[in-house]
């Protein structure tokens, strides 16, 4: 069974800084691009980033750029966020999710998701 | 980017009734369109991917159709677990964009 459990979110002051990652099980993790999708309190789905299967192709959502930074370790199944200069619009729970390995950008599997709070 | 308008916002509905969700893009998408399931507190489920395939696993009660701008998700005869928030999603242009939702809510 495909696991996704994402961890690090929290309460932290803007401009400050977080790193969430994700711990996968369940599948061959080096063998799958992986994405972060972020939905706001009481707003829609927003993708963030993804990372392809080596770490060597990375892509932000324009609002991320230069901010955002996703890296990945094949040795241990995981993929991680770090997030600087955190803004109030970055409040949000922040999923990890598989995409398809057929169809880039379809999100196959997601975690239950971490919050992150940016608020002085 | 693709702007994704799903209407309506809220649907409410009787067990065993059927759904019908819309989504509208901005521009077209082909058939690159997706559609997910979300309920609070737990992971969103990939439901339909290129606009009429059924993921692993989704019950055939749930069926998508449409091509270019329009596209429809259809829920049979809704079963007590299928209320929830549902979300169109489009691959055809970069960045990938959601839609804003529709509720289907127990009447």
């Amino acid at each position: 069974e495909v696991q996704l459990v994402e961890s690090g979110g929290g309460l932290v002051q803007p401009g400050g800084s977080l790193r969430l990652s994700c711990a996968a099980s369940g599948f061959n993790f080096k063998s799958y691009w992986m994405s972060w999708v972020r939905q706001a309190p009481g707003k829609g789905l927003e993708w963030v980033a993804n990372i392809n299967q080596d770490g060597s192709v990375k892509y932000y959502v324009d609002s991320v750029k230069g901010r955002f930074t996703i890296s990945r370790d094949n040795a241990y199944d995981s993929v991680n966020l770090q997030m600087n200069s955190l803004r109030a619009e970055d409040t949000a729970v922040y999923y990890c999710t598989r995409e398809s390995s057929s169809s880039d950008y379809y999100f196959e599997n997601w975690g239950q998701g971490t919050l992150v709070t940016v608020s002085s | 980017e693709i702007v994704l308008t799903q209407s309506p916002a809220t649907l409410s509905l009787s067990p065993g009734e059927g759904a019908t969700l819309s989504c509208r893009a901005s521009q077209s998408v082909s058939r690159f369109l997706a559609w997910y399931q979300h309920k609070p507190g737990q992971a969103p489920r990939l439901l339909i991917y290129d606009a009429s395939n059924r993921a692993t696993g989704i019950p055939a009660r749930f069926s998508g159709s449409g091509s270019g701008a329009d596209f429809t998700l259809t829920i049979r005869s809704l079963e007590p677990e299928d209320f929830a928030v549902y979300y169109c999603q489009q691959r055809s242009n970069w960045p990938p964009t959601f839609g804003g939702g529709t509720k289907v809510e127990i009447k």
